[in-house]
C-alpha cells in the first residue's frame, strides 16, 4: 500500500525558509513522479512542482521560480520542498502527492504540512 | 485564479442526485485531457474519486460518476448521503506553454 507521510507543522517568520519532507514507502520510489501541491488556507489548490528521481529532473511552477528547491533521496525514498523568502502568502497546507504512472493524475497524497508565516 | 471553474457551492437532500461542473477550455479539456476528480473531507488531503474517462479507485462507491462534453466536465453524485459532504475538485491537463496540471477552483457540496 502506498503511503506518502510528511514532516510536522511549522510556524516562520516572514523571509524565512522552511523544509518539508514527504517519505515515500509501498513503492519504488524512483519510478513516479512526484508533485507538490499546496492550499492556502480556505482556497483550492495549486500546483508548485515536481521531481522525477530516476531522470533526475525536476521542475517548478513559474509562480515559485527563484524560491523554490525540490530535492530528493533515494537511498530513504524522501522527497524535500524546500521554499524560501517566505511572506503570509506562504502560508498554507503544503501536500506531495504521486502521479500514477503514465497518466495525469495524483494516485496518494501526503497528509499535508501546515505551515505558518508570523513575526 | 483556477484554469477549470467550478461552481463555490451545491446542495441536496439525502437520497438525491447531484452534479457538480467545471468548465475548461480549447486548451485543456477540449483538447482531449482527461478530467479526474478528487474529494477533500475538512482537514484532510484530497483524495482521488475519479480518473481517467470514469474509472473509480478501490472502495469508492458507484453512486460517483464522470462525464464530459466539449470544453466541460462533470461529478454526479447519486443517492446522496452525509458523508459526501465535502469539497471536490476537478483536475485536468493544460498543453498550453508552460504545460501543466491544472486544477478546478472547488466546490462545497452540502448535504441538506
Amino acid at each position: 500500500q502506498v503511503h506518502l507521510v510528511q514532516s510536522g507543522a511549522e510556524v516562520k517568520m516572514p523571509g524565512a525558509s522552511v523544509k518539508v519532507s514527504c517519505k515515500a514507502s509501498g513503492y519504488s520510489f524512483s519510478d513516479y513522479y512526484l508533485y507538490w501541491v499546496r492550499q492556502a488556507p480556505g482556497q483550492g489548490l495549486e500546483w508548485m512542482g515536481w521531481i522525477n528521481p530516476k531522470r533526475g529532473v525536476t521542475d517548478w511552477a513559474q509562480n515559485f521560480h527563484g524560491r523554490v528547491t525540490l530535492t530528493w533521496d533515494t537511498s530513504i525514498s524522501t522527497a524535500y520542498m524546500e521554499l524560501n523568502r517566505l511572506t503570509s502568502d506562504d502560508a498554507a497546507v503544503y501536500y506531495c502527492a504521486r502521479q500514477n504512472g503514465g497518466s495525469a493524475y495524483f494516485d496518494s497524497w501526503g497528509q499535508g504540512t501546515l505551515i505558518s508565516v508570523s513575526s | 485564479q483556477s484554469v477549470l471553474t467550478q461552481p463555490p457551492s451545491v446542495s441536496g437532500a439525502p437520497g438525491q442526485r447531484v452534479s457538480i461542473s467545471c468548465a475548461g477550455s480549447s486548451t485543456n479539456v477540449g483538447a482531449g485531457y482527461d478530467v479526474h476528480w478528487y474529494q477533500q473531507l475538512p482537514g484532510t488531503a484530497p483524495q482521488l474519486i475519479i480518473y481517467d474517462k470514469n474509472n473509480r479507485p478501490s472502495g469508492v462507491p458507484d453512486r460517483f460518476s464522470a462525464s464530459r462534453s466539449g470544453t466541460s466536465a462533470s461529478l454526479a453524485i447519486i443517492g446522496l448521503q452525509a458523508e459526501d459532504e465535502a469539497y471536490y475538485y476537478c483536475q485536468s491537463y493544460d498543453g498550453s506553454l508552460p504545460a501543466r496540471f491544472i486544477f478546478g477552483s472547488g466546490t462545497k457540496l452540502t448535504v441538506l
